[in-house]
Parts: structure tokens; sequence; C-alpha cells
């Protein structure tokens, strides 16, 4: 089955504990995102990758990394989490075409949600 | 600035039909997108445009108007398994993905 897997789900951890989300794809896509979700405000991107060792910063990457080493995973690494990145947090996947970024379809993952106390 | 505007929630009775907006400030354009997701799950595509007009896929049809930067989504024959947000999502000259906030939709019965 094409998917984009999260692990883990749900977190719950304290300030300046590290911490990584993996997020995995099976469909072969070379675009992938990482997004945070909070209340009234959407998505909001927060890196993402054109391939394999290509990322680059989205709208709100401070406190966060990632990396590309593979094309099928893309984990998102809290080096020293705060309470204000407690948030819903979904990982996205999509096929590349003509060099655009997010242009097709994106595949989401189930979500993961973060709580920083 | 760039911006999706859409209404916070709308309320709509099963087996109506809903529209929902969207207008966009964004610098450049290439595409607009329509997304659903149901209460604590991922988002799911829903439709995709790009040329002016409407687009209809089975209950939902989605339209775009370039010259006003305004978008909509149509669905028909309402269920109650439609309660969900629909999230708009514009593309701008750069090809990134600038997201409204999404409209939360209530279906009763």
């Amino acid at each position: 089955e094409a998917q984009v897997t999260q692990n883990p789900r749900y977190l719950i951890t304290v300030t300046g504990k590290k911490l990584t989300v993996t997020c995995s794809q099976n469909m072969n896509h070379e675009y992938m995102s990482w997004y945070r979700q909070d209340p009234g405000l959407g998505l909001r991107q927060i890196y993402y990758s054109m391939n394999v060792e290509v990322t680059d910063k989205g709208d709100v990457p401070e406190g966060y990394k990632v990396s590309r080493k593979e094309k099928r995973n893309f984990p998102l690494i809290l080096e020293s989490p705060s309470p204000n990145q407690t948030s819903l947090y979904f990982c996205a996947s999509s096929c590349e075409t003509s060099g655009t970024k997010g242009y097709n379809e994106q595949f989401f993952g189930p979500g993961t949600r973060l709580t920083v106390l | 600035g760039q911006n999706i505007d859409q209404p916070t929630e709308m309320t709509a009775t099963e087996g109506a039909i809903v529209q929902i907006n969207c207008t966009y400030q964004t610098s450049g354009f290439n595409g607009l997108f329509w997304y659903q997701q149901h209460a604590g799950e991922a988002p799911t595509f829903l439709s995709y445009n790009v040329l002016d007009g409407l687009e209809e896929k089975g209950r939902f049809s989605s339209f775009l108007s370039r010259s006003k930067g305004y978008s909509y989504l149509l669905l028909k024959e309402l269920q109650m398994k439609d309660s969900a947000s629909y999230l708009c999502a514009g593309i701008d000259s750069n090809y990134q993905l600038i997201w409204g906030a999404g409209t939360k939709l209530i279906i009763k019965p």
C-alpha cells in the first residue's frame, strides 16, 4: 500500500530533550516536506527536500533540523525542544516534475502530536 | 504579503449544497489546491486548478478565476461524512505552497 508513515504518533517530552520524528514513504517520491499545524494558523512548512542530500528551509525552520540521506526517509530533529514547538506535525511527499516544488498532489503522513512541557 | 483567505467555519444541512470560498494574494500564481482534512487526520487531496473554470469530480467541484484571485469548492448532496476542514492552498511564482487556515464544515442532519 502506497503510504507515508510517521513515528511516533504521539509524544510528550520536556524542554531541552532532543527528539527525532521519523518519516518514510514507499512511493519513490523525490519531494518531501515537514509541516506544523496549529489552530487558526493552517499548515506552515518547516523544511522541504527536493531530493536526496538536498534540503531547504520553509517558512518556520527555527529550532528544527532535517536530513535526507535516503530517498524514502526524511527525519525531523528537534535538538532542544521548547514549549512553543508543541504542535501537530505532518510529513508529506510528492513526485516531482519539471523541477517544481510541491507542485503535484502531496501525500500526507498520519501526523505526530507533540507536546513539550 | 502573500495571503490565502477562507471562512473559518460553515454549517450546512445533509443533502444540501455548500460553497466554500477562497481568495488568494500570491506573488505570481501557479495553481490552487483543495484538500480535505477530517479532525485529527491527515489532509487528503481533493482538486487542483490552474486554468479558469470549473473542474467536476463526482459530488465535489472546484472553480478558479485567476483574474479575481478567487476559487471555490462546491459540495453537492452533502453527507455526514463530509464534516471536515477544507484547506485551500495556492502556489506562488516560486512554486511554494501558501496554505489557508482551513474552513471547518459542520453538517447537520
